[in-house]
């Protein structure tokens, strides 16, 4: 079945450096990615996504990659602060109406040190 | 906008015991899904409903569990013969219609079966 590796289990960042999560997924038919966060206790909160048409996009200080012949992509947090300290999820997605569900990575939990 | 509405936020129920976890939608919204989240499993999808008819019920184990959309105003998850395995935070999440549409998440239900 169609499964979505999120390759870094933790990360330890200062604050003011950058941080990058990287995935990589198994569906070539997938064409939405998008980013979750999920704070301690509470639920997922989207940050970014990516469609297929586009290699790269930024929203202020995150960017994501998207790397369609490797079928990968990557969340890079610049400038990193204290409330980024989260888990951070990865996921894929047909996109369409008819098969829009996310299959999601394990997660990445991101630390920033002040 | 009060978001995804999801109750009861915890409930514990005996081995053998039925669980009923509901979920309101964001008004609007006609697209629903339902997920799972274990430690070990991360987040698995269930199933998914489009203008209050079932869709994909792809993740839903076969026997036991069970989901409803009676109305566009709310869905049903039901776990019939608890079983501890069954413990996770279950979430819904609700979106508008159309390609590449954002989830939102509600807080989720905690299950906890002794």
């Amino acid at each position: 079945g169609e499964k979505v590796e999120q390759h870094e289990s933790t990360l330890s960042v200062r604050e003011g450096d950058s941080a990058v999560i990287n995935c990589t997924y198994t569906d070539t038919a997938s064409s939405y990615f998008p980013w979750y966060k999920q704070e301690a206790g509470k639920s997922l909160h989207f940050v970014i996504d990516i469609r297929s048409n586009v290699d790269r996009k930024q929203s202020q200080r995150l960017i994501v990659l998207l790397d369609k012949k490797a079928k990968r992509f990557s969340l890079h947090i610049t400038a990193t602060q204290p409330e980024d300290s989260a888990i951070y999820f990865c996921a894929a997605s047909r996109g369409t109406g008819n098969t829009g569900k996310l299959i999601f990575g394990l997660g990445t939990t991101l630390q920033v040190q002040p | 906008n009060a978001g995804v509405i999801q109750t009861p936020r915890h409930k514990v129920t005996g081995k053998g015991q039925e669980a009923t976890l509901w979920c309101e939608p964001i008004s609007g919204h006609s697209a629903v899904f339902w997920y799972r989240q274990t430690i070990v499993q991360g987040l698995e999808f269930l199933t998914y409903f489009r203008n209050q008819a079932p869709i994909d019920d792809s993740g839903m184990p076969k026997e036991r569990f069970s989901a409803q959309m009676p109305n566009q105003s709310h869905s049903t998850l039901k776990i019939q013969s608890t079983q501890p395995q069954d413990s996770a935070v279950y979430l819904c999440a609700s979106s508008l219609l159309g390609n590449y549409a954002e989830q939102f998440f509600g807080p989720g239900t905690r299950l906890t079966v002794l």
